[in-house]
């Protein structure tokens, strides 16, 4: 069976310092893999998604970006937070294929800029 | 793109009531509508989803239906327990994507002893 991990589960920043956030799926092969913030418990905004290795597609230009280093592995990062990015970050994967599939989402990491 | 619009945004029913969310969409070859739960400080979990073939589908005390012309869907939970408290998402296909879902505003189930 899938499974797909998220770390940290909490995070606590200062206000200008870097951020890395790791999302791993186990199980699967040449998964979709996204990322969404969710903010205030509603609304699930998608960040980046990928098709494939080195792939990222943007959907809201931002303080972050995004790499897919290997097959089942996503990272989210930031050179510089803001207090604005502090929020639910939720990874997602799909299987490839033409028509529209399931995405299945990781536990989530919450973090607070400070 | 598509547009996906979810009502109502909270909701309270009493244990044992049914509960009915829905969520109209603007793209009418939308194909695919995914409903997902999500508990406090946890990532969305699939609980049911119904492609544009079929009308309708249940599993156990959940089911979704689907009117293809009246471009809606809903989610009904019958028999509610206290446990099905949680928010719900609606989704659909990003127009011209097999790739991307485009998600509801969310509903806030609570469900009263």
């Amino acid at each position: 069976s899938q499974t797909i991990h998220q770390w940290p589960a909490t995070l606590v920043q200062p206000v200008g310092s870097p951020l890395s956030l790791e999302c791993t799926v186990e199980g699967t092969s040449n998964p979709n893999l996204y990322w969404y913030r969710q903010a205030a418990g509603r609304g699930l905004q998608l960040l980046f998604y990928s098709v494939g290795i080195g792939q990222i597609s943007s959907e809201v230009p931002q303080n972050l970006s995004a790499s897919r280093p290997q097959d089942r592995q996503f990272i989210l990062s930031s050179k510089k937070l803001l207090l604005s990015d502090s929020g639910f970050y939720l990874c997602a994967w799909s299987v490839q294929g033409n028509r529209a599939k399931t995405q299945y989402f990781g536990p989530g990491t919450r973090l607070l800029v400070l | 793109g598509e547009n996906v619009e979810q009502h109502p945004s909270t909701l309270s029913v009493q244990e044992g009531d049914s509960a009915v969310i829905k969520c109209t969409y603007s793209d009418s070859a939308s194909n695919y509508f995914p409903w997902y739960k999500q508990e406090l400080g946890k990532g969305p979990q699939l609980i049911i989803d119904i492609r544009s073939n079929v009308g309708e589908k249940k599993d156990q005390r959940i089911a979704v239906t689907l009117n293809k012309t009246a471009k809606h869907f809903s989610l009904h939970i019958t028999e509610t327990q206290p446990e099905d408290s949680a928010v719900y998402f609606c989704a659909a296909p990003v127009s011209g994507s097999a790739r991307q879902l485009t998600f509801g505003s969310g509903t806030q189930l609570t469900v009263l002893p």
